[in-house]
């Protein structure tokens, strides 16, 4: 099965500051790598599919990039509501569906 | 728009089943462009994949889980289901159901807010 190790696991951060976390996976993915964003007592969020297009109503301060095995989430002039733990999971070879372990975001 | 909700008992007791039903609307659960997942988030570890269900009952589970999971569809109700079997505190966790895109780029989307289960005597 691919592995994906996210880091870091946490990140501290202010409002309107820049942050990025990274996915490394076991193999090349191409492309396919989607990010989610969860926040405790609501639906997770998808943000990213693709390593970078954007979800639908995702605002454009949220970008992804990268390909093969290394990817990152980059938040840009951070909101309040961006504090949250961030997701990636791979969806080159499904199933198994397998997701990074995480990286919360923190104030 | 689709939208999905889970429900079921949020205390389960020791080496009992666990059952849990995602009631979907705004769309039909017979869509051939999307399987049907449960996830959960154990405390402390993250997300980790149950399982899925295409509408016409085809499944498929994550391995670690022993054959504990049972996942069913009923598209009469627009609704799928999860059985976990022989729980133990380690199955404390919020459940999710969520729609997966099938096809060569498969993300989740939309989600439900989640239902905690906390196994406990």
């Amino acid at each position: 099965d691919i592995q994906v190790t996210q880091s870091p696991s946490s990140l501290s951060a202010s409002v309107g500051d820049r942050v990025s976390m990274t996915c490394r996976a076991s193999q090349s993915l191409g492309m396919s790598l989607n990010w989610y964003q969860l926040k405790p007592g609501k639906a997770p969020k998808l943000l990213m599919s693709a390593a970078a297009t954007s979800h639908t109503g995702v605002p454009p301060r949220f970008s992804g990039g990268g390909s093969g095995t290394e990817f990152s989430l980059t938040i840009t002039n951070l909101q309040p509501e961006d504090f949250a733990t961030y997701y990636c999971q791979q969806s080159y070879s499904v199933p198994p569906i397998t997701f990074g372990q995480g990286t919360r975001l923190e104030i | 728009q689709v939208q999905l909700q889970e429900s079921g008992p949020g205390l389960v007791k020791p080496a009992q089943t666990l059952s849990l039903t995602c009631t979907v609307s705004g769309g039909s659960i017979s869509n051939g462009a999307f399987y049907w997942a449960w996830v959960r988030r154990l405390p402390g570890k993250g997300l980790e994949w149950i399982g899925h269900i295409y509408y016409s009952g085809k499944t498929y589970y994550n391995p670690s889980l022993k054959s504990r999971p049972t996942i069913a569809v009923d598209t009469s109700k627009n609704q799928f289901s999860l059985k976990l079997t022989a729980v133990t505190d380690a199955d404390t966790a919020t459940y999710f159901c969520a729609r997966l895109l099938t096809g060569g780029n498969s993300w989740l989307d939309p989600w439900g807010q989640g239902i905690q289960v906390t196994v406990s005597s």
